[in-house]
This record gives C-alpha cells, sequence and structure tokens, in this order.
C-alpha cells in the first residue's frame, strides 16, 4: 500500500509569487485535503476535494485554490504569497465514511522571503 | 465553532514515568476525535479514532479514552522513543475536516 506523497519536500519563494504543490493520494482513497501547519501550532484546514469537486473549505482567502485529478492526486496553488505563507503544507487523503481517519504525507516547508 | 485545546503545551518525563495528556473539546455533532503522533519534520501519523462518550482504545504503551467534554492520552511506562508532538483533533457531523489542537510535545529522557 503507497501512502500520500507529497512534493516538493522544501520550497523558498519570493512574496508576491505564486506556488504550486503537489500530492499523490493513498492507493484506495477518493478524498483530499490541504492543511496548513505554522511552526509550534497544530494543522489548520484550508480544503477538500471529492470527486475533483471542492467540498469544503476553511478561513483561507480565495488566492489558496486547488485541483483533484481523476487518479485521486491534488494541487494547492497560492498565488500572491505573503510573508505569513510561511508554513509546512500537509495533504491528507481519506475514505468519505463517517469518522474516516485521515492519512497525511510529509509535507512541503515552504519559506517565503 | 469547533475549539480543541490541549495541554500542557510540553511535558518532559523520565523513562518509565506514566503520564496523561489532555484535550478538550467543543464541537457541534462529534463524528469522531482522533489522536496523531507528530515526529519533526514529519506529517501526522493517525493512532486512534474515538466515536462516543465511554470508548477507550489501545496500542502498545499509549490508551486513549473520551467523555463527552474531554479525551485523555495516557502514556504508561513510556520509553525516548515515544518522543513526539501528540495531536488531537474532532470531525463534526458536517463533514471530514479535522480541527486540531496545538499539541502536547512530548519529551521521554532516559
Amino acid at each position: 500500500e503507497t501512502g500520500v506523497t507529497q512534493s516538493p519536500t522544501h520550497l523558498i519563494k519570493t512574496r508576491g509569487q505564486q506556488v504550486t504543490l503537489r500530492c499523490s493520494s493513498q492507493s484506495g482513497h477518493n478524498t483530499v485535503s490541504w492543511y496548513q501547519q505554522a511552526l509550534g501550532q497544530g494543522p489548520q484546514f484550508i480544503f477538500q476535494y471529492y470527486r475533483e469537486e471542492e467540498n469544503g473549505r476553511g478561513n483561507f482567502p480565495p488566492r489558496f485554490s486547488g485541483l483533484q485529478f481523476p487518479n485521486y492526486s491534488s494541487e494547492l496553488n497560492v498565488n500572491a504569497l505573503e510573508l505569513d505563507d510561511s508554513a509546512l503544507y500537509l495533504c491528507a487523503s481519506s475514505w468519505t465514511g463517517e469518522g474516516a481517519p485521515l492519512h497525511f504525507g510529509n509535507g512541503t516547508r515552504l519559506t517565503v522571503t | 465553532e469547533d475549539q480543541v485545546t490541549q495541554s500542557p503545551e510540553a511535558l518532559r518525563l523520565q523513562e518509565g514515568e506514566s503520564s496523561s495528556l489532555n484535550c478538550s473539546y467543543t464541537v457541534s455533532g462529534l463524528r469522531g476525535l482522533f489522536w496523531y503522533r507528530q515526529d519533526p519534520g514529519k506529517g501526522p501519523e493517525f493512532l486512534f479514532t474515538l466515536y462516543s462518550a465511554g470508548e477507550e482504545k489501545e496500542k502498545e504503551r499509549l490508551k486513549a479514552t473520551l467523555t463527552k467534554k474531554e479525551s485523555f492520552l495516557h502514556i504508561t511506562a513510556p520509553k525516548p522513543e515515544d518522543s513526539a508532538t501528540y495531536l488531537c483533533a474532532v470531525q463534526h457531523d458536517a463533514g471530514n475536516m479535522l480541527t486540531f489542537g496545538g499539541g502536547t510535545r512530548l519529551m521521554v529522557k532516559p
């Protein structure tokens, strides 16, 4: 069974630039979600995709957007990067079943300078 | 709005010294309470799901319990390899999203 994989592992960008992060879901999972984790804090929900449609969104501005592909892989795009966007970005996949646990990748560490 | 508070923020134990981590939560319609372990530079690793008050789950030296307002993660005779940040999260009945607490950073000294 292949787990959740994310790329790249680290990224450095300049304020105002755009970034795309990628995620491959765990085999057999049909839902993918993205979380932002600032240093020393718990992860915060950005959004979730099911059947290529966004079906839940946290308190993040529209410059955070995403895609889910037919093979359940996913992208997170962030436009007009700000210094506060520096964080660990985590992708998680799961089934949609009630109480199904989310399985996380090891994240992408984004630094905005 | 769902809220999750974990305490203490950090905990130092000697090897073999048992203790408990607390997770207090407020959620409208609990679908599940989740415990995760996170090592530095890694993503959270799933440990347990608890669904209803009174439920208990065990895995090696860890035991998770749930009441209507709190969950506890009991660590019995911890070893240095148990050192990590332990995260608690709730999922309410409107979707799959998780609301996390800030975590407890556990350090076990030999």
